[in-house]
Formats: structure tokens, C-alpha cells, sequence
């Protein structure tokens, strides 16, 4: 049974860019969490997905925003992009309504 | 509004030695409490969670208790291995939404 699956691996923007991030949850899970972890620092929540809606938003402007698809799956979009958004983000994933919630990898994102 | 405080890092221990990690939290009623550990390129790991007060949760060793009346969740393992070099996350969430993390310690176990 494949875990969360996140892509790609790294990337390398420059201030102004967009950029999508993917992620796959786990075999059936239908929640998906988005965090951002600057170095050294815990995650921070984003959004989470469910039924394809937001469901709850953490503190974060509207430069980033999210979809999930009928199969669960989900993208982080990212506007604007500003060297501050460097960081590792992670995406979770939970069957509903359990609290637990199973992380992926994580994507590497440098804003140069 | 919700909190967790952790202790700060690097924590290092000598092979075989007791480990605690220091976590409080702020918040009202009774949040699910985890920990979760992070290895060097990977992502986070549930280590192990309690639900409501006075719940210990234990895995691979560690253990950590849910005190509501000190509002702590402190992590704690007997004997530490080489293997266990990570940083560890306290975090807590309400039902089935965000999670709130502390800043992470990092653990460094010397052989």
C-alpha cells in the first residue's frame, strides 16, 4: 500500500513565479492537509481539502490556494511566489474522520 | 488561541542514556495530543498519540503521558539508540482539522 506520495522532489522558482504542487494520499483517505515548514521551524497548516471543498485555512494570503480532485488527490498553488516561500511543503493525508494524519516526503520549493 | 511549547534543542545523549522531551500546550478542552518524529530528508512520522486525559501513548519504546492538570506531554525513552537521531514534534489538533506543531527538537544519540 503506497504511503502519501508528493511531486515533485525539489524545485527551483524565482521570485514572481507560480508554482503547483502535488500529492497523492493514502488508499482511502479522503482528507487532504497541506503545511509549510520554513528551516528549522514546525509546520505550519495551510489548508485542508475534503469532498473537494476547503474545509479550514490556516494563516496564509490568498496567493496560495489549493484543489482536490474527485480521486482524493490535491494541488498547492502558489502566486507570486516571494523568497520567503521557500520552504519544505508537506501534504497529509487522513481518512475522515480520524485526527490522524499521515505525512508525505515533502516538496522542496527554492524561491531564488 | 492554541499553543505548543517545546523544549529547545539540540538534546544530545550518549548511547543507552534516558530521554525527555519537554511539550505543553495552551488550549481549551481536551485536544488530541501527538508526537511525531522527522528523519534527516523524510517527512513526519506518527510516533504515538493520546486522545484524552491521563491516555499514555507509547511506540518503539517511547512513551508520553496526557497531563491536563500541568498541560504537558513530555516524551520519554528508557535506553536511546544511535537510530533514534531525528527531530521530534509535539503537536496537537481538535477533531479532524489542522494540526498545530511546536517547533520540532532535534535529538543527536552518540555512539
Amino acid at each position: 500500500d503506497a504511503g502519501v506520495t508528493q511531486s515533485p522532489t525539489h524545485l527551483i522558482k524565482t521570485r514572481g513565479q507560480q508554482v503547483t504542487l502535488r500529492c497523492s494520499p493514502k488508499s482511502g483517505h479522503d482528507t487532504v492537509s497541506w503545511y509549510q515548514q520554513a528551516l528549522g521551524q514546525g509546520p505550519q497548516f495551510i489548508f485542508q481539502y475534503y469532498e473537494e471543498e476547503e474545509r479550514q485555512r490556516g494563516n496564509f494570503p490568498d496567493r496560495f490556494s489549493g484543489h482536490q480532485f474527485p480521486n482524493y488527490s490535491s494541488e498547492l498553488n502558489v502566486n507570486a511566489l516571494l523568497l520567503g516561500d521557500s520552504a519544505l511543503y508537506l501534504c497529509a493525508s487522513s481518512p475522515d474522520p480520524s485526527p490522524i494524519q499521515y505525512f508525505g516526503a515533502g516538496t522542496r520549493l527554492s524561491v531564488l | 488561541g492554541d499553543s505548543v511549547t517545546q523544549m529547545e534543542g539540540p538534546v544530545t545523549l550518549s548511547e543507552e542514556a534516558f530521554l525527555t522531551i519537554n511539550c505543553t500546550y495552551t488550549a481549551t478542552g481536551y485536544p488530541s495530543l501527538f508526537w511525531y518524529v522527522q528523519y534527516p530528508g523524510e517527512g513526519l512520522q506518527l510516533l504515538l498519540k493520546a486522545t484524552k486525559a491521563d491516555d499514555k501513548g507509547s511506540n518503539k519504546g517511547f512513551e508520553a503521558t496526557y497531563r491536563k492538570e500541568t498541560t504537558s506531554f513530555h516524551l520519554e525513552k528508557g535506553s536511546v539508540q544511535v537510530s533514534d537521531s531525528a527531530v521530534y514534534f509535539c503537536a496537537l489538533s481538535r477533531g479532524t482539522y489542522k494540526y498545530i506543531f511546536g517547533t520540532g527538537t532535534r535529538l543527536k544519540v552518540l555512539a
